[in-house]
């Protein structure tokens, strides 16, 4: 089990520049969900998906945010164009079951000067 | 929605000595308590998790207890170790369609030898 893989582990981007960060979710998961943390706002909830389909994007913070799920195994959250306030950890994390833990992957550092 | 508080923010004790956080949630129709250890660089871990129905479950070194009327739980590690250094967050699921999960602020503990 190779866990929930992301890339690049660290990302650092002029403002106004498109970002993509990448996922892929441990095999058989059928639930993804992005996070952003921060020191100021900890663990927020961007967005889920539950087979490959957006349940609850509440948490992307504008439209400069878009996150998509083409296949079971591969997800990105794409900011376009990004600030400096958008610098954070960004986390997937994945389960097979609904009501099962999440399991996370290590993170995408995102810095924008 | 749903509130977690976890305090406290910082915790340092010495080898062998006990560790105890505490974190409260707003929703009584939260259902689910998972405790995640997160080390530096990596993503959140999951430790222990508890679900309504049961008020203490213990794992080793580490238990973890809930009080539904108060609607707080509590993550206790005994004995601890060096290696236990790590910020550790409570969250809590709302008994909603999915799986939203409500991450504390998290507990930076520092396990001196």
């Amino acid at each position: 089990d190779a866990g929930v893989i992301q890339s690049p582990r660290h990302e650092v981007t002029e403002m106004g520049q498109e970002v993509t960060l990448r996922c892929k979710p441990i095999s058989g998961h059928n639930s993804l969900f992005w996070y952003r943390q921060t020191m100021m706002r900890g663990l927020e909830l961007l967005i889920y998906f539950n087979n490959n389909v957006p349940i609850d994007d509440s948490g992307m913070p504008e439209d400069r945010f878009s996150a998509k799920m083409p296949n079971a195994s591969f997800s990105t959250l794409k900011i376009q164009p990004s600030e400096p306030r958008d610098s954070a950890v960004y986390f997937c994390a994945s389960s097979d079951l609904e009501g099962s833990p999440l399991h996370f992957g290590n993170g995408t550092r995102l810095t924008v000067t | 929605g749903e509130n977690v508080e976890q305090h406290p923010s910082t915790l340092s004790v010495q080898e062998g000595d006990s560790a105890v956080i505490k974190c409260t949630y707003s929703d009584s129709a939260s259902n689910y308590f998972p405790w995640y250890k997160q080390e530096l660089g990596k993503g959140p871990q999951l430790i222990i998790d508890i679900r309504s129905n049961v008020g203490e479950k213990k794992d080793q070194r580490i238990a973890v207890t809930l009080n539904k009327t108060a609607k707080h739980f509590s993550l206790h590690i005994t004995e601890t170790q060096p290696e236990d250094s790590a910020v550790y967050f409570c969250a809590a699921r709302l008994n909603t369609g999915f799986q939203k999960l409500v991450f504390g602020t998290g507990t930076r503990l520092l396990v001196s030898p």
